[in-house]
């Protein structure tokens, strides 16, 4: 089965300064998907980002962007110019297996965003 | 657009008594909605899929006469906690793939459940 690992349960970032969060998973395909979601305190889960794993090049978002090397299985997000409303749990999921639509999560890592 | 609404947000309710949530598209159809349980400080856990028309698939360790899924639209998917306890209070939230779409899900706001 696929496993995703997110190695940093908790993360802090000074405002408008940059973190990356890690996420490294496991798979046998060649094709797939990665997520990136944010669950707020609100407790709403809301997508970020997505990557296919075909595509070379990394997915970017307005300050949301990965770094995605499919040979190491490292799914990365970067966060460009934290701010307060970025502070939230963010969990890196793909599905289990090719044809699945379900998704395998992560544990999350909380991010604090530092005034 | 891809909205999920869940209603209803929160609900508290006696032991032994039943509770519906219900989980709607409100911008698309999905073919496949997804149950998942939630709790404190943990990621998500599936419960079950639903795809309409179908019954549900649960997950191992899921009682499927405790947690009823009706999936009867391409909009609407109904999760009932039949005779609930209070170990069946948490976190419970959906989400549904856009019919045609790829794996991306969409969420609910998740529903609040405490059985006293």
């Amino acid at each position: 089965a696929q496993t995703v690992t997110q190695s940093q349960p908790e993360m802090s970032v000074q405002e408008a300064e940059t973190v990356t969060l890690s996420c490294t998973y496991d798979t046998s395909e060649s094709d797939y998907y990665l997520f990136w979601y944010k669950q707020p305190p609100s407790r709403q889960m809301i997508l970020v980002i997505r990557q296919e794993a075909y595509k070379q090049q990394n997915a970017t978002e307005n300050r949301f962007s990965v770094n995605f090397q499919k040979a190491a299985k490292s799914f990365s997000l970067k966060i460009s110019d934290s701010q307060l409303g970025d502070a939230a749990m963010y969990f890196c999921a793909t599905p289990p297996r090719a044809g699945s639509y379900q998704l395998t999560f992560g544990k999350g890592t909380k991010l604090s965003v530092i005034p | 657009g891809a909205v999920v609404s869940q209603h209803p947000s929160w609900v508290i309710c006696k032991s032994g008594t039943s509770v519906k949530i219900e989980c709607r598209s409100l911008d698309f159809q999905a073919t496949t909605m997804f149950w998942y349980r939630q709790f404190p400080k943990q990621s998500l856990m599936l419960m079950a899929t639903s795809n309409e028309g179908s019954k549900a698939t649960y997950e191992q360790g899921v009682e499927k006469d405790k947690f009823l899924i009706n999936h009867a639209s391409l909009t609407l998917s109904t999760l009932t906690v039949t005779s609930a306890h209070p170990e069946d209070s948490s976190f419970y939230i959906c989400s549904a793939r856009s019919l045609g779409g790829d794996e991306t899900q969409y969420f609910g706001p998740g529903t609040r459940l405490l059985v006293l």
